[in-house]
């Protein structure tokens, strides 16, 4: 049984399009993370939820929209996708924030072109 | 400004020696400290933390060294397995901001 589950696994689109990515974590966690991984494997926040509350927006284009239907899922949008944006993307959840573990999905490879 | 640095982009490893992965830090603000492993194609794993009022965590083969006035800390593997090839990030929070700083990575390779 999956904690930490996104879909996609893959995706890819032309550029211009919208696209979204959906998670979802069954640990009963009360934060929720979206990270990127670039090309040069840096792992960077983008948005962190803490009880479906927006806490951080990393100074990510406004053409990313997170949005939090329930404490369990988190979903990100991307609207006008650009080729800057292919990248590996990934959610996590944690209990409490930062003061324990987060658990990770297993990644979405978003590919524009 | 890279808050979460780990110099050594790779490591090669006998299989039954230690591997020590290193990561420094800037920001003395930090308090808990993590360590992850990642497989291709798949999410970080969680390994072992570390809170800022300990020195040393440890879970079977893994320990985690912290060394707050060099900011500093490390993870040992003994002994290492060729399981335990894969890329290990460090990461660290700063209490009430909602987030985890990574570090870049260091690809370990266990050689059988």
């Amino acid at each position: 049984d999956t904690a930490v589950s996104q879909t996609p696994k893959y995706l890819v689109t032309q550029m211009g399009n919208d696209k979204s990515i959906k998670c979802e974590q069954n640990l009963g966690h009360d934060t929720m993370y979206w990270y990127k991984q670039d090309s040069k494997k840096f792992l960077k926040i983008m948005f962190s939820y803490n009880n479906k509350e927006l806490i951080i927006n990393e100074t990510v284009p406004n053409r990313f929209s997170p949005k939090s239907p329930d404490k369990a899922h988190l979903n990100l949008h991307i609207n006008s996708l650009e080729l800057g944006d292919s990248a590996v993307y990934f959610c996590a959840s944690s209990q409490g924030g930062t003061v324990t573990e987060a658990f990770f999905g297993q990644g979405t490879r978003l590919t524009v072109v | 400004d890279q808050q979460v640095k780990q110099n050594s982009p790779s490591l090669s490893v006998q299989e039954g020696r230690i591997s020590i992965l290193n990561c420094d830090y800037t920001n003395s603000m930090f308090d808990y400290f993590l360590w992850y492993k990642k497989y291709p194609a798949e999410g970080p794993t969680f390994l072992i933390s570390i809170s800022s009022i300990k020195d040393k965590n440890e879970d079977g083969r893994f320990t985690v060294f912290l060394n707050k006035s060099a900011k500093h800390l490390s993870l040992h593997i003994v002994p290492s397995q060729p399981g335990d090839s894969a890329v290990y990030f460090c990461a660290a929070s700063d209490p009430g901001t909602y987030k985890y700083i990574f570090g870049t990575g260091t690809r370990l390779k266990v050689l059988a």
